[in-house]
């Protein structure tokens, strides 16, 4: 069974360029959740998406924006680059609806804003 | 508010001795947590988790924790540790009362020494 793939690997960016991060879950998983990893902080959660909706998000400025597409991968936009953005950033899927399932993680995106 | 707390940034253990690594959790309502760890350059792979039932958790690689609700802990152990578990490990909380925002903690280095 496949895993969950994250692209690009590695991303560089200047501070107010815009990114796009991409997610495909494990098949047959429905919920995809979004965390920033950044050095010292731990995994803060970012946004949560189910069958296709926002489901819910994290303490994040509006720059940082996602969807869901009919195939359930999902994408992670921030807009207006910050120096603080340089992260790593996972995404994760598990099966939809249920609390108990546990998250399978992608190896990540790292971020660098130069 | 719901919470978790990794007390300790890193543990140090020699090979074949027993390990603990601690988590407390603050939650309304019942808690569902789990335990995953970090390899470098990866995403985190799950180890287990507690929904309800026994309090003592087995999980993958030979880890298990420990759920205690009076002191709200949920520590990872592991009987010998092997020098190939050293990694990074985070414990996280999904809260109950309707909630469906995970929380992690900072993450524990764990050092398993030859």
């Amino acid at each position: 069974e496949a895993g969950v793939t994250q692209s690009p690997t590695h991303l560089i960016k200047t501070r107010g360029q815009q990114a796009t991060l991409r997610c495909s879950p494990i098949s047959g998983h429905t919920s995809v959740y979004w965390y920033q990893q950044a050095l010292g902080l731990g995994l803060q959660f970012l946004l949560w998406y189910d069958e296709g909706e926002e489901r819910n998000r994290g303490n994040f400025p509006p720059r940082f924006s996602g969807r869901q597409f009919p195939n359930y991968s999902s994408e992670l936009n921030v807009n207006a680059l910050e120096l603080e953005d340089s992260a790593l950033y996972l995404c994760a899927s598990s099966l939809g609806g249920g609390r108990n399932q546990p998250q399978h993680f992608g190896d990540g995106t790292r971020l660098s804003i130069l | 508010a719901q919470s978790v707390a990794q007390p300790e940034d890193q543990v140090n253990v020699a090979e074949g001795n027993p390990l603990t690594v601690k988590c407390t959790y603050s939650v309304s309502g019942n808690p569902y947590l789990f335990w995953y760890v970090q390899y470098p350059n990866r995403g985190l792979q799950f180890l287990l988790k507690y929904i309800t039932g026994d309090n003592l958790v087995k999980g993958s690689y030979g880890f298990e924790a420990e759920f205690n609700k009076s002191q709200t802990s949920f520590h990872l152990k592991k009987p010998s540790a092997l020098v190939s578990d050293s990694a990074l490990y985070f414990c996280a909380v999904l809260g109950g009362s309707g909630t469906y925002k995970y929380i992690f903690g900072t993450g524990t280095r764990l050092k398993v020494l030859a």
